[in-house]
């Protein structure tokens, strides 16, 4: 079946550390990937999005790249701040037809100032 | 109003209480979704409304029962519920057929006593 894989937490950085976040999937057909945050206390929040192969979703200085060829969406930024401070969900969508997110079970961030 | 409202926010009941969570989107989607977060544990789906029609419930107890009375809003109906049950609940919505990203309201915080 369909499934996401990310890397163990916790991770915890220093302030403008380099972060990455690693994330593998399965998916029969060709999913659209995407990274949600969830910040302490709140709901999930998308962070980011790709649709096809080699696309590269990117916002609030966080980059992520669709390869196909190693089946990855591997979440990264530069320089870490301590509000980035935060659970982060890979996830996968197979479009035009499932309703459903597949979800990897979170890796939690903490950035020490 | 903006994005996906939920309410309330906060909630606190005994095991013979009957309660309701509700969930409002002002996105003009037709799917919502309700989510079950517990510590430790991976994202749950637990059901999905697409077009106003359920088109997945993953098993979850009789004692949790949701209504979709049209596109824009959503309930979960409890009653009888576990100490086990407590968690944060949340709500998404997204387009039906579409690329798959879901928007998330803030959650209800359960606890059941």
């Amino acid at each position: 079946g369909d499934s996401v894989t990310q890397m163990e937490g916790p991770v915890t950085l220093s302030e403008e550390a380099f972060l990455t976040i690693n994330c593998t999937y399965t998916a029969t057909g060709y999913p659209s990937l995407f990274w949600y945050v969830q910040y302490p206390g709140e709901g999930l929040q998308l962070l980011l999005k790709a649709t096809k192969a080699d696309d590269k979703g990117s916002n609030k200085g966080f980059e992520a790249t669709y390869r196909k060829e190693t089946t990855s969406f591997h979440l990264e930024k530069g320089s870490v701040q301590v509000s980035d401070s935060a659970v982060y969900f890979c996830a996968l969508s197979l479009a035009g037809g499932s309703e459903k997110l597949v979800f990897g079970k979170g890796t939690k961030l903490t950035v020490n100032p | 109003e903006t994005g996906v409202t939920q309410t309330p926010r906060h909630l606190v009941m005994g095991m013979t209480n009957k309660k309701s969570l509700k969930c409002e989107q002002h996105l003009g989607h037709n799917a919502m979704y309700w989510y079950k977060q517990s510590a430790k544990k991976p994202l749950e789906l637990m059901f999905v409304y697409s077009l106003e029609e359920r088109v997945e419930n993953n098993s979850v107890p009789s004692r949790f029962s949701p209504e979709c009375p049209n596109s824009s809003h959503l309930f979960l109906h409890l009653h009888t519920l576990q100490p086990e049950d407590s968690a944060l609940y949340l709500c998404a919505s997204s387009q039906a057929r579409g690329l798959g990203e879901q928007y998330f309201g803030p959650g209800t915080r359960l606890t059941v006593t």
